[in-house]
């Protein structure tokens, strides 16, 4: 079965500084990889992808993602953060069903901003 | 393009009540898929419906059940509630299109208290 570990249950960041989120899964196949973020109150956004390919992935917000096989990591980094980042991350791995993915998501990072 | 959305916002109800929810999904997409995500963790996976039928489904007892309509709308049935159940409820719709490259898009949530 599929698992996500997200080691840091929160970070707190200076505003400008930069951000790196940890993710960790455990998957016998090729994995299919999600960052969310979820603002309080909220659902989630879809943040970037990696289904194949290059293995650095933009997404939006000024976020990437890195796919590193050998670590079984896939970390979210922003170069410099803004107070509207403040919000909780999840990573997730999809699993395909028998029409479409099943996500299994880690128990998430909360995001705190320093002014 | 309409998102997804769901209803009601929030709702409280009594243990050993009956609850339903509702999600509208985005519009061309075909799959519905609903997570529970209790208080400072993770979604976890329920069900997910394509073509009016329960495909794949969580670690979750049989009085959670669901439906597909044909316009792709869904309901999340739960029965004899218990305390346990208060939670967020997450519906996400997709584009099954043969593969396992499909995305989620997250509705706000219902919001389930149990007393």
């Amino acid at each position: 079965a599929q698992s996500v570990t997200q080691p840091d249950i929160h970070i707190t960041v200076s505003e400008g500084a930069s951000l790196e989120l940890r993710c960790n899964y455990s998957y016998g196949a090729t994995p299919y990889l999600f960052w969310y973020v979820q603002s309080p109150g909220q659902g989630l956004q879809l943040l970037l992808k990696y289904f194949s390919g290059d293995t650095l992935v933009q997404g939006i917000k000024g976020f990437e993602a890195e796919f590193k096989r050998s670590q079984s990591s896939f970390n979210l980094r922003k170069p410099s953060v803004h107070w509207s980042d403040a919000a909780e991350y999840f990573c997730a791995v999809g699993a395909p069903q028998a029409a479409g993915n099943k996500l299994t998501f880690g128990g998430g990072t909360r995001v705190l901003v320093k002014p | 393009e309409t998102g997804v959305t769901q209803s009601p916002t929030h709702l409280i109800k009594t243990r050993g009540q009956q609850v339903t929810l509702r999600c509208s999904s985005q519009s061309g997409h075909n799959t519905v898929s609903w997570y529970q995500q209790a208080l400072g963790q993770g979604p976890q996976f329920i069900f997910q419906y394509y073509r009016e039928e329960e495909n794949g489904r969580g670690n979750f007892p049989p009085r959670f059940s669901g439906l597909q309509f044909p316009n792709y709308s869904s309901e999340l049935n739960v029965n004899a509630l218990e305390l346990d159940d208060s939670a967020l409820y997450l519906c996400a719709s997709s584009l099954f299109a043969g593969q396992g490259t499909d995305t989620q898009y997250f509705g706000p949530g219902t919001r389930l208290t149990v007393l």
